[in-house]
């Protein structure tokens, strides 16, 4: 079956600096993916539709020069959290769109927990 | 823009036993998938079953199977035959046809007691 990928599993780092989480497709190809944040307890936002080769569509109120995302080929997505702060600590899930499916078919990567301290 | 609606932020059921987790939803398109996702404490989202508006047929998958009223905008998951590794949280979905976007319900936590 199709699997996605993400790098790290869990990240911590300092506040103010830069953490870029990896969502990889591994066995199809991918021109959309998706950007996920999940608080504890409760139900996935969508942050943003991935687009390889142009830029990405942000939801409503997601910033989008904090949230960079870059999708350089078929099957890879990067998230990169700038300047960090604690409120940014969240768990991260991406979905990639499968191109050949009919059914538009996305599947989920296991999740990347963002702990800013 | 499309709401889906869990209505039961708990449930507990007994190994063996058989649960409904509810789920209601508001759209004006005709054509539209409905999704159940189990998230463990993996937190890997797993789809359980699938079901497309146009199918008056409701979807199954082994122990899991849906009961799928689209005039009433229900879509409710039966968890047959429960088993202790049922436990998670699970979420319903709603997806446009056409379109990309999930829009996910609050979850229902549930609990399988032994």
């Amino acid at each position: 079956g199709a699997v996605v990928s993400q790098h790290p599993s869990r990240v911590i780092c300092k506040s103010g600096t830069s953490v870029k989480i990896e969502c990889r497709s591994l066995d199809f190809q991918a021109t959309t993916m998706f950007w996920y944040r999940q608080f504890p307890k409760k139900s996935l936002m969508l942050m943003a539709t991935s687009n390889e080769g142009s830029k990405a569509t942000y939801e409503q109120g997601v910033e989008k020069d904090k949230f960079l995302i870059n999708h350089a080929s078929l099957t890879l997505s990067t998230l990169t959290v700038t300047s960090a702060h604690p409120e940014d600590s969240s768990f991260y899930i991406c979905s990639a769109r499968e191109d050949r499916s009919s059914y538009n078919e996305q599947f989920f990567g296991p999740g990347t927990r963002l702990t800013v301290l | 823009a499309q709401t889906v609606t869990q209505s039961q932020p708990e449930m507990s059921v007994q190994e063996a036993e058989t649960v409904t987790l509810s789920c209601t939803y508001d759209t004006s398109e005709s054509d539209y998938y409905l999704f159940w996702y189990k998230q463990p404490p993996s937190r890997q989202m797993i789809l359980v079953i699938r079901q497309e508006a146009y199918k008056q047929q409701n979807a199954t998958e082994n122990r899991f199977s849906v009961n799928f009223q689209k005039a009433a905008k229900s879509f409710s998951l039966k968890i047959s035959d429960s088993q202790l590794g049922d436990a998670a949280m699970y979420f319903c979905a709603y997806r446009s046809a056409f379109g990309n976007q999930f829009y996910f319900g609050t979850g229902t936590s549930l609990t399988v007691i032994p």
